[in-house]
């Protein structure tokens, strides 16, 4: 079954406490990206990648880093998680680029005390 | 910057037609999608209109005017499970990242 993968699904933890949210995908896709869906916000960008070894910034990347070592891994990482980053992340993928259908992953609750 | 603004919450009764409005200040971009997401879900792909003009699939529909700088996505035959929250989301011109509006929040009542 094609699909996106993201774990954990839900992780409380303490300000400070390093942390990665991992996503996999298994349909090949060159385009990977990490958002964060706040209230009112909608869904921001945080990082996005082209394709291995290939990351840029979104929208909102302060805070943040991304690798992308192999094609279907995107792990997203908190290295100093602070409380403003509590939120639901997705991961996403797509065959190539932003305006190619983006499929998503189930997401992942973050809560940082 | 780049943003995209749509109505925060759209209401309207089983059977009936409602379209959601997309508006937006950038001056180049590569097209307009439009993604739904149900409480506790993951957002999922419904449109994307690469030139100007109407897209239909189904019950949805989606325009896009790049003279006008603003797109919409039509529901007809509202059904109770439509009830969600819609996106609409663009590339800018030069750069790769993918930009979401604030999203709609569509309620259907009988």
């Amino acid at each position: 079954e094609a699909q996106v993968t993201q774990n954990p699904r839900y992780l409380i933890t303490v300000t400070g406490k390093k942390l990665t949210v991992t996503c996999s995908q298994n349909m090949n896709h060159e385009y990977m990206s990490w958002y964060r869906q706040d209230p009112g916000l909608g869904l921001r960008q945080i990082y996005y990648s082209m394709n291995v070894e290939v990351t840029d910034k979104g929208d909102v990347p302060e805070g943040y880093k991304v690798s992308r070592k192999e094609k279907r891994n995107f792990p997203l990482i908190l290295e100093s998680p602070s409380p403003n980053q509590t939120s639901l992340y997705f991961c996403a993928s797509s065959i190539a680029s932003g305006t190619d259908t983006q499929y998503f992953g189930p997401g992942t609750r973050l809560t940082v005390l | 910057g780049q943003s995209l603004e749509q109505p925060s919450e759209v209401t309207a009764v089983e059977g009936a037609i409602v379209q959601i409005n997309c508006t937006y200040q950038t001056s180049g971009f590569y097209g307009l999608s439009w993604y739904q997401q149900h409480d506790g879900g993951a957002p999922t792909f419904l449109s994307y209109n690469a030139l100007d003009g109407l897209e239909e699939t189904g019950r949805f529909s989606s325009f896009l005017s790049r003279s006008d700088s603003y797109g919409y996505l039509l529901l007809q035959e509202l059904q109770m499970k439509d009830s969600a929250s819609y996106f609409c989301a663009q590339v800018p011109g030069g750069y790769n990242k993918l930009i979401f509006g604030a999203g709609t929040r569509l309620a259907v009542h009988p």
